[in-house]
């Protein structure tokens, strides 16, 4: 069975470009968490959805971020405009329900010049 | 301070060493998480466990619920365990999950 599938694997723009991730969870996982992980650092959520809905989203900067899960299924998250402390690696996870076992997708590393 | 306190954060270690990574926590939980993180990798989860101890293959997890305390032990450590290892839990209020900031494991042949 496939993981949980991210794109684009590396990413690099200048800063007040736009820039947008994509997250395919494993199949029936309702639960799909973005997570940003900076170098040396572990990760921090900064939004969950349960189904199509965004139940956890406070550590979302709104100014910039945003994401969407329409169909409930995969999902996207964009920056715009990026900044230059926007640079990390930016990681989707799924589960089946929430507090259970999180699958990692393999990131996206993002570098804003 | 940080809900999640994990060490040591660098460990260097030689082949076939017995290793022990720390992992304590303040808040309440229900389960804890061991994740491993190799250089330039993905996030594999290692273990989800809410009591007792866990085994798989050379690595054990334990968890203390009463102390707050998670422990992830290696045996006859090998070089491709070297990883960033890290600890997570979910907060039983609110809808957070808390990381610890990781323990580097490098294990020399």
């Amino acid at each position: 069975e496939a993981g949980v599938v991210q794109s684009p694997r590396y990413k690099i723009i200048e800063k007040k470009q736009p820039v947008a991730f994509w997250c395919n969870p494993i199949s029936g996982h309702n639960t799909l968490y973005w997570y940003l992980q900076n170098l040396g650092q572990g990760p921090e959520l900064l939004i969950r959805y349960e189904n199509e809905e965004a139940v956890d989203d406070s550590q979302l900067p709104k100014d910039r971020f945003s994401a969407e899960r329409l169909k409930g299924v995969d999902s996207t998250l964009k920056i715009q405009p990026a900044e230059l402390g926007d640079s990390a690696v930016y990681l989707c996870a799924s589960s089946l329900g929430y507090r259970d076992e999180q699958f990692f997708g393999p990131g996206t590393r993002l570098t804003v010049l | 301070k940080n809900e999640v306190e994990q060490s040591p954060q660098n460990l260097t270690a030689q082949e076939g060493e017995f290793i022990t990574i720390n992992c304590s926590y303040s808040v309440g939980i229900s389960a804890l998480h061991w994740l491993q993180q190799h250089p330039g990798g993905g996030i594999v989860s290692l273990f989800m466990l809410s009591s007792g101890k866990k085994k798989h293959g050379r690595l054990i997890a334990t968890i203390n619920i009463q102390e707050k305390h998670s422990s992830l032990h290696i045996t006859a450590s090998h070089p491709r365990d070297s990883a960033v290892y890290i600890c997570a839990v979910p907060v039983n209020t609110g809808n957070q999950f808390y990381f610890g900031t990781g323990t580097s494991l490098t294990v020399i042949p």
